[in-house]
């Protein structure tokens, strides 16, 4: 079975301190791994996927298929970065269903 | 840029109603889904759907029925509304299998159930 684990609920952190958001997950296969977000009053939208490898508004996050996590890690937080994050999976072998965590509340205080 | 619209973004509805809510996508997406969002609970996928008159359940299809008679138009049927399905529902849209399957979202709907 495919789950997501977000052990956070919530999150708290000063600007410009390091913050990371954990994910660990389960599937027996290969998995894709993402991260979503929502700001507030905004829509849920794709921040990052594994299989790009690539940094998006300083974020970044490594697949470790060892730990099975997939863990969101920014050096210097923003204020601009609260908001509501989540982790999905998605089972390679053509089901497009995503599996999503169920979510961390980042509240960066000024 | 892909635009998921949601019909209303607020519905308030009575016991026992027969609800819709509409998901309409523009560009072209074979794969829409729908989603209840909770707080506490995340993103449970409720219906989706990879073709016209196709549909398949997702996790928590209970009390819920839908329709996608046309490839941009997928609908969510609450066929006696309850007061446990009030929720934000999240409409989503991605293109293909053989392409990058980023999931595009709608504003959401809050439906409340009195």
């Amino acid at each position: 079975a495919q789950r997501v684990t977000q052990p956070e609920k919530l999150l708290s952190v000063f600007k410009g301190a390091p913050v990371e958001l954990k994910c660990n997950y389960s599937y027996s296969g290969s998995p894709e791994l993402f991260w979503y977000v929502q700001y507030s009053r905004q829509r849920l939208q794709l921040l990052l996927r594994h299989i790009s490898r690539e940094s998006i508004k300083g974020f970044t996050a490594d697949l470790n298929k060892g730990e099975t996590s997939f863990h969101l890690k920014k050096p210097f937080a923003q204020e601009e970065d609260s908001a509501m994050y989540y982790c999905a999976l998605r089972g390679r072998g053509g089901s497009e269903k995503l599996v999503f965590g169920k979510g961390t509340k980042l509240t960066v205080n000024p | 840029d892909v635009k998921v619209t949601q019909s209303s973004r607020y519905l308030v509805k009575r016991t026992g109603e027969k609800v819709f809510l509409e998901c309409v996508q523009d560009m072209d997406h074979e794969n829409m889904f729908w989603y209840r969002q909770d707080p506490g609970l995340g993103l449970r996928l409720i219906y989706f759907s990879y073709d016209v008159k196709m549909k398949e359940k997702g996790d928590i299809p209970e009390g819920y029925s839908v329709s996608r008679e046309k490839k941009e138009r997928f609908s969510l049927i609450l066929e006696s509304a309850s007061t446990n399905q009030t929720s934000m529902y999240l409409c989503a849209s991605s293109l293909s299998l053989a392409a990058p399957n980023e999931q595009f979202f709608g504003p959401g709907t809050r439906l409340t159930v009195l």
